[in-house]
């Protein structure tokens, strides 16, 4: 199983920039996918996650309006679109991906992650 | 929403030493618990779900336990390898949330 995280880097207040993330090694279209950040010297945020099917998201209420979260099968890739971004939303962002099974939820795998910046 | 209160927030202790870390959560999550290691830099790893499953490849000296509002995860026996940060997540309901975390340090 891998994890790829591509697309941070430094914006500013208000752009946009959308993350991706190449997976490999599994059934992408089987599993639900999560992002989860931290900022710098912080604890960790769960922000996104979509389902198998791609047909249910749930958002972080701090992202919520602002960040879409979406996957393109054929592609084998697992996106977070991020607009209107404040200064807050600054954190290295992880791709995860969670398991569902009966009554045994989980984020097993991690990517590197991936630093968003934004300052002006 | 649900909240997960970790503590201690800090941990200071010496290799060999037995260290517990608790984890409650202000509404009744069942067992859909999650445990993570995270050392410096590095993306965090899971240890245990559904709060007392260990995971392939973790050590045995790792363990959890716990339902309802109040979980622990324990080492038995604290190894150099061992001083991270540790992270508890509850899956029980969106939004889903993390533990503020434990620093465990060498004494």
């Amino acid at each position: 199983v891998q994890l790829l995280e591509s697309g941070g880097g430094l914006v500013q207040p208000g752009g946009s920039l959308r993350v991706s993330c190449a997976v490999s090694g599994f059934s992408f279209s089987a599993y639900a996918m999560s992002w989860v950040r931290q900022a710098p010297g912080r604890g960790l945020e769960w922000v996104s996650t979509i389902f198998a099917s791609g047909d249910y998201t749930n958002y972080a209420a701090s992202v919520r309006g602002r960040f879409t979260i979406s996957k393109d099968i054929s592609k084998n890739t697992l996106f977070l679109q991020m607009d209107s971004l404040r200064v807050e939303d600054t954190a290295v962002y992880y791709c995860v991906r969670y398991v569902r099974e009966s009554a045994n939820y989980y984020h097993d795998f991690w990517g590197q992650g991936t630093l968003v910046s934004v300052s002006s | 929403d649900i909240q997960l209160t970790q503590s201690p927030s800090f941990l200071s202790a010496s290799v060999g030493d037995r260290v517990t870390i608790t984890c409650r959560a202000t509404q009744d999550i069942h067992r859909y618990l999650a445990w993570y290691q995270q050392k410096p830099g590095g993306a965090p790893n899971l240890l245990i779900s559904a709060a007392s499953t260990l995971q392939s490849g973790v050590p045995s000296r790792f363990s959890g336990s716990g339902s309802g509002t109040e979980f622990t995860l324990t080492v038995s026996r604290l190894q150099p390898e061992d001083f991270a940060t540790y992270y508890c997540q509850q899956f029980k309901s969106f939004p889903l949330s993390f533990g503020g975390g434990t620093k465990v340090e060498i004494k």
